[in-house]
């Protein structure tokens, strides 16, 4: 099964516009993380926001949060305001704690339209 | 700043001609990452060292080997590149394997 899953493949928003970015994961572990990373064009992936399974609150950095729903086993990032710089391809990852590597989503192509 | 850095940016090499790819980092994280990434897809990860131990994913090909003489740097050796290993690969860090990974830029290949 996978692990992480992204069933959106592209997404268009219009700039100053929310977006939802869904992500479901699947693990029997008790301790794991799930991470939210953005890919410009330019191919450097850059860490934009962490969930621990224990954490009670959702993250949140600046304009991203992410809305964790534990018995759901969802991470969905919430891109506020939207900007153009933020169209990019975004992955969602999880590494459980038995295992040191991470386990990525296939990814989602977000476009900003002006 | 610290930082993860790879070079070259862009390599090219030919078919069955050995390519070394570079890795270095000066956050002082004892574990970094190999991970080849096609076009579109997720990034794959083929290899990691935890300090000086090697772990290789089962379905890494031996074509691809690496190297960490010290823990600022590791090495990505492809001994004989084919057409399919023409992608962007990646290096990344973290500290004791918890949290997030730090990526460098990246070493876009491709193979004539």
């Amino acid at each position: 099964a996978q692990k992480i899953t992204q069933t959106q493949p592209g997404m268009f928003v219009q700039e100053k516009e929310a977006v939802t970015l869904d992500c479901t994961y699947d693990t029997s572990d008790q301790s794991y993380g799930l991470f939210w990373y953005k890919q410009p064009s330019s191919g450097e992936m850059i860490f934009l926001i962490y969930q621990g399974s224990y954490d009670e609150q959702n993250a949140t950095e600046g304009r991203y949060s992410l809305n964790f729903q534990k018995a759901r086993k969802s991470a969905n990032l919430v891109i506020s305001a939207s900007q153009l710089g933020d169209s990019a391809m975004y992955f969602c990852a999880m590494r459980e704690r038995s295992f040191n590597k991470f386990y990525f989503g296939s990814g989602t192509k977000l476009n900003v339209k002006p | 700043d610290a930082m993860v850095i790879q070079n070259p940016r862009y390599q090219v090499t030919q078919f069955g001609k050995p390519v070394t790819l570079s890795c270095s980092q000066t956050l002082n994280h004892n574990v970094m990452y190999w991970y080849q990434q096609k076009s579109s897809q997720a990034p794959k990860l083929l290899f990691h060292y935890y300090d000086k131990d090697f772990n290789n994913e089962a379905d890494t090909p031996d074509n691809f080997q690496s190297r960490r003489p010290n823990t600022s740097f590791c090495f990505l050796d492809i001994r004989s590149p084919g057409l399919g290993d023409a992608a962007m690969y990646l290096c990344a860090t973290s500290r004791d394997g918890e949290r997030e990974e730090y990526f460098g830029p990246g070493t876009r290949l491709t193979v004539t």
